[in-house]
């Protein structure tokens, strides 16, 4: 079964402070993606970044950076230096096994970060 | 970039009518599409697979007679809710695959329809 755990539900910092957000996922697929979504209030889900699972190395885009761990089946991305834009909830995904576009979202984390 | 197109973005209707949201490819064709529940502050829930021509594919607990999924054409695929009640009220949002594409890294996402139901 394909299973997507954000144990954080909400996280608040301060402006300019780094902070983590955790994804631990479950599957038996060998071959599966993972993805980071932010969605803002107003609903949309904005596309952050996509990992497939034969490519553990970690990747860095601008303030945003992704840890991903095979070894404890963990998506982890850290913001660094937030900012109040970074506002929003985070939806850790996952897809998989004979179907692709199927996805299973965490229950998201919400960030929000004060001036 | 491949752009997923919802309308309406917001609806209010009367409890017991039926409503209808669109999810439109603008600048690909999509075999398959799919549309999702989100209940305020929770995560998202894979409702059906809409599939070009055929009939939809309900995940396990989902009303298909309640979400009538209709996907005419490869690039529009419509959900209405019928006889709706307050507790449908949620955040319905679609994705859509381009044709021809078998891998999970080529999934579009809607904006996203706000449904209330009063």
């Amino acid at each position: 079964a394909q299973k997507v755990t954000q144990a954080q539900t909400e996280i608040s910092v301060v402006e300019k402070e780094d902070v983590t957000l955790d994804c631990v996922y479950e599957t038996r697929d060998t071959t599966y993606y993972l993805f980071w979504y932010k969605q803002p209030p107003s609903g949309e889900l904005v596309f952050l970044i996509r990992r497939n699972s034969f490519d553990e190395q970690n990747e860095i885009s601008g303030r945003y950076s992704w840890n991903f761990q095979k070894s404890t089946s963990s998506f982890n991305f850290t913001i660094t230096a937030s900012q109040v834009v970074d506002s929003a909830v985070y939806f850790c995904a996952l897809s998989g096994g004979y179907n692709f576009n199927k996805f299973y979202f965490g229950s998201g984390t919400k960030l929000n970060v004060k001036p | 970039g491949a752009v997923v197109s919802q309308h309406p973005s917001r609806v209010i209707c009367k409890s017991g009518t039926s409503v209808k949201i669109e999810c439109r490819s603008l600048d690909f064709q999509a075999t398959t599409m799919f549309w999702y529940r989100q209940f305020p502050k929770k995560s998202l829930m894979l409702m059906a697979t809409s599939n070009e021509g055929s009939k939809a594919t309900y995940e396990q607990g989902v009303e298909k007679d309640k979400f009538l999924i209709n996907h005419a054409s490869l690039t529009l695929s419509t959900l209405t809710v019928t006889s709706a009640h307050p507790e449908d009220s949620s955040f319905y949002i679609c994705s859509a695959r381009p044709r021809g594409r078998i891998t999970g890294n080529t999934i579009y996402f809607g904006e996203g329809s706000w449904l209330t139901v009063v």
